[in-house]
This record gives C-alpha cells, sequence and structure tokens, in this order.
C-alpha cells in the first residue's frame, strides 16, 4: 500500500507571504498525485492534479504543484497567501495500477496572519 | 444543481444498532468511493465503485458494507456499529479517471 506523507500538520504564513506545502509518496512507480483543499464544515475540493506529462501543474485560487520522481514529492505553493487560504490541505495518490484506489496525507492545516 | 448528498449529516447511534448512510449524485458518475476522516489520519478509504453491481475495498473496509444496485446510489451500511467507527465519513463521485467531487460530510458518533 502506498503512504503519503505530509510534512507540518499546521502551518503559519502571513498575508503575502510565500505558501509551501510539503508532501512525499512511498511508491516506486510513479502514481497519480492530487491536491485537495477543505474548508471548515466543508467536503474537499479538488485544487490539482498530476497524471502524465508536464510535471508543473497549476490548480485554481494560484495553487501549483511540482511532481519531482527523483525525491517522490508533489509540493503544493502559492507565492502570495490570502486570507481566504487559510483551510486544511490534502495531499493524496492513487496508484497508477488501480487508479480506484487513493491514499490520503493527514492533512496541513494553513493559518494565514493578517 | 450538480451535486453529491449525504443523509442524515450528523447521527448519535449506539453500539450494534444497524445504521445506513445514504449517497447519491446527480451527475451520471460512475465512479462512487466511501471515505473516513479522523484527526491526524487524513482521509482513509472504505470501499469505492466503478459502476453498477462492481464494488471493491478500500484500505479500511472492516465492519462497513456497501452497495451498488443503481448508478446514482452508494449506500454505506454499518450492521453493528463499534465506537471506534465514530468519525466523520464522505462520499465522492467522479465522472472520469481521479476527479472526485466529495459531498458535504456526515458526522458519525457511536455511544
Amino acid at each position: 500500500a502506498q503512504s503519503v506523507t505530509q510534512l507540518g500538520s499546521h502551518v503559519s504564513v502571513s498575508e503575502g507571504a510565500l505558501v509551501l506545502l510539503r508532501c512525499n509518496y512511498s511508491s516506486s512507480v510513479p502514481p497519480y498525485l492530487f491536491w485537495y483543499v477543505q474548508y471548515p464544515n466543508q467536503g474537499l475540493q479538488l485544487l490539482l492534479k498530476y497524471t502524465t506529462g508536464a510535471t508543473l501543474v497549476k490548480g485554481i485560487n494560484g495553487f501549483e504543484a511540482e511532481f519531482k520522481k527523483s525525491e517522490t514529492s508533489f509540493h503544493l505553493t502559492k507565492p502570495s497567501a490570502h486570507m481566504s487560504d487559510a483551510a486544511e490541505y490534502f495531499c493524496a495518490v492513487s496508484e497508477s495500477y488501480n487508479f480506484n484506489k487513493f491514499y490520503f496525507g493527514s492533512g496541513t492545516k494553513l493559518n494565514v496572519k493578517p | 444543481e450538480a451535486q453529491v448528498t449525504q443523509n442524515p449529516r450528523y447521527l448519535i447511534t449506539v453500539t450494534g444498532k444497524k445504521l445506513t448512510v445514504t449517497c447519491s449524485q446527480n451527475m451520471n458518475h460512475e465512479y462512487m468511493s466511501w471515505y473516513r476522516q479522523d484527526p491526524g489520519l487524513g482521509l482513509r478509504q472504505i470501499y469505492y465503485s466503478m459502476n453498477v453491481e462492481v464494488t471493491d475495498k478500500g484500505d479500511v473496509p472492516e465492519g462497513y458494507k456497501v452497495s451498488r444496485k443503481e448508478k446514482r446510489n452508494f449506500p454505506l451500511i454499518l450492521e453493528s456499529p463499534s465506537p471506534n467507527q465514530t468519525s466523520l465519513y464522505f462520499c465522492a463521485s467522479s465522472p472520469v479517471l481521479h476527479t472526485q467531487y466529495f459531498g458535504p460530510g456526515t458526522r458519525l458518533t457511536v455511544l
């Protein structure tokens, strides 16, 4: 089974600062990779995904992530944080040979300070 | 409006009393899935379904059952709930590979 590691259960940044949320996965075969966002008392919403092709993926709300096979990483970034970015973020993977099974990281809560 | 709905949204029950959490989607999606979310553990997949009458186990299927008799519905059944099944449950559906749409969640407490 896959494992997904998100470093830092809580990350705090100032408004306007760079957001960097880290995600590493365990598979030796490149999986499919996702970032989801969860606002309080809501379900999850897809931010972006990587399946094949360009390793730098752009998503909604100004977020992007880069797939680095050599580092088994898929870190999420945003150049300038907004107060509205405060939420919990989940990295997820699915196996490229069984894309119906998903594995999520434990989540990172992003706090944005004014 | 395209959506995934879950009912009930909140449920408090007692150990051993069978319950069903319903999930319905109006987007004609083939793929549906159930997850539980627990603090510090993220989401863990319970069961998924690729289409009507086709289901398979996720990472944590013990204590749960599912059925997919219609494309739009994917109920989650707890035959004999136990306190360790107290959790926040999410249903999701997908029209194509990977882009899952999540329901609003069902918060279950088993006493």
